[in-house]
């Protein structure tokens, strides 16, 4: 079965710091994960998708996200946080056999302080 | 474009009683989810829809739950007999197709006194 864990309920980070939120993956095949980003009251926005290629895959805002297939990880970042990236992240892979069911993760609260 | 939309935005029921939830996608996605997001929760699938068909409903939690879309565009979820436990956020998105990303709306929260 797939499953997908974010081991972090929350991550603090200084504006202009980087910043990294955690994934790891468990699949029966090739994965394909997603990054999704929820705002209060809002739903939840795509970020980013590892299908297959490069490792390392750029997103929406200046996000990136870098596959790593020996530690199955899938670690969001971005070089230099900004205050308005505040909010829920999601990090979610897609069923191999089963194509249209996503497994998300339990969520990661991002605070970014000025 | 507008995007996925969902009505209501809140709904308040009681023990017993039955509820409908809308879902608008995206013109032209074909592809249509339902999600159930509880508190501190990642959303978690309920059910599949490829066109006017249920392609997959095994998220459904039991009989109680039951989702259709006739025309292939406008989706409506229903919940029978409703349970405390039924109380969450229910979140709809839709994509070109199953391949493609999908795009959520606001979601339904919905509580059950």
């Amino acid at each position: 079965a797939q499953s997908v864990a974010q081991p972090e309920d929350q991550v603090n980070v200084a504006e202009g710091n980087p910043l990294t939120v955690k994934c790891t993956y468990s699949v029966s095949g090739n994965p394909y994960l997603f990054w999704y980003v929820q705002y209060p009251n809002r739903g939840l926005q795509f970020l980013l998708k590892y299908i297959t290629g490069d490792n390392l895959v750029k997103g929406s805002y200046g996000f990136e996200a870098e596959f790593n297939k020996s530690q199955t990880s899938f670690h969001l970042k971005k070089p230099s946080a900004l205050v308005s990236d505040s909010a829920l992240y999601f990090c979610a892979v897609r069923e191999v056999d089963n194509f249209n069911k996503f497994y998300f993760g339990s969520g990661t609260k991002l605070n970014v302080k000025p | 474009g507008a995007g996925v939309s969902q009505t209501p935005s809140n709904k308040v029921t009681e023990k017993g009683k039955y509820v409908e939830l809308r879902c608008d996608p995206i013109s032209g996605h074909t592809a249509l989810y339902w999600y159930r997001q509880s508190l501190g929760q990642g959303p978690e699938f309920l059910i599949y829809f490829q066109g006017t068909g249920a392609a997959d409903d095994s998220g459904l939690p039991n009989d109680r739950f039951f989702a259709v879309r006739p025309e292939g565009s406008v989706s409506t979820l229903k919940i029978q007999r409703t349970e405390r436990g039924d109380s969450a956020v229910y979140l709809c998105a839709s994509s070109f197709s199953s391949y493609n990303e999908q795009f959520f709306g606001p979601g339904t929260r919905l509580t059950v006194l």
